[in-house]
């Protein structure tokens, strides 16, 4: 198994852009997911498969990676934004693995 | 509509057995696995394992191979997630979660608090 660095925090102001990295060796091989969790609520499927949008997500989430580190960026950042955010990951054998999280600040 | 509902919140003394559900509706149970994630207060998300509801295969994560149970049964399209004895360090939210075609967790339950205190 392998450990996802994430920072701690991250704050921004109203429609600026946030970015959220989330790095490990792994993520070369392994395709990264990015969640966000409002307190008191489970948490929410924001980008899968590094930088694809489920639907209904807003088109100011977005994905991108360059190598062992994934990028989670929201642009326009708006006050309802404001939540946790983690990456997730899987290892060579199927193990599901998480990310510490990130508390964005708006 | 995809639906993962959980049983309610728990409050148990250590050493006691607890069996939690995760009923699943608005699609076939069956074609989809299911997979428990703690969250212990104030922390991050930890995955627990996984089951296939069509056959209860099951994998655990080795922080909680012989800790917990995931069990199924797909007459009723619920999941389970079991303890035999109780520990106050098991104190948190759990929550189950569909693993979908896209690769990853697509549906969540709405979390199911355990308290488990002397």
């Amino acid at each position: 198994s392998y450990d996802l660095t994430q920072p701690p925090s991250v704050s921004v102001s109203p429609g600026q852009t946030a970015r959220i990295t989330c790095s490990a060796d792994a993520l070369a091989e392994h395709s990264a997911y990015w969640f966000q969790q409002k307190p008191g609520q489970a948490p929410i499927l924001v980008i899968y498969k590094d930088f694809e949008r489920p639907s209904g997500i807003p088109e100011r989430f977005s994905g991108s990676s360059s190598g062992t580190t994934v990028t989670l960026t929201i642009s326009g950042v708006q006050a309802e934004d404001e939540a946790d955010y983690y990456c997730q990951s899987t290892d060579s054998s199927a193990t599901v693995i998480f990310g510490g999280g990130t508390k964005l600040t708006v | 509509e995809v639906q993962l509902v959980q049983s309610g919140a728990e409050v148990k003394k250590p050493g006691e057995s607890l069996k939690i559900s995760c009923k699943a509706s608005g699609y076939s149970f069956t074609t989809y696995w299911i997979a428990w994630v703690r969250q212990m207060p104030g922390k991050g998300l930890e995955w627990m394992g996984i089951i296939d509801p069509d056959d209860s295969y099951t994998r655990y994560s080795p922080s909680f191979q012989g800790q917990v149970t995931i069990s199924a049964d797909k007459s009723i399209g619920t999941a389970y997630l079991q303890w035999s004895s109780l520990e106050a360090s098991d104190t948190a939210m759990y929550f189950c979660a569909r693993l979908a075609e896209l690769g990853t967790f697509d549906s969540w339950g709405q979390g199911a608090l355990v308290t488990v205190s002397s």
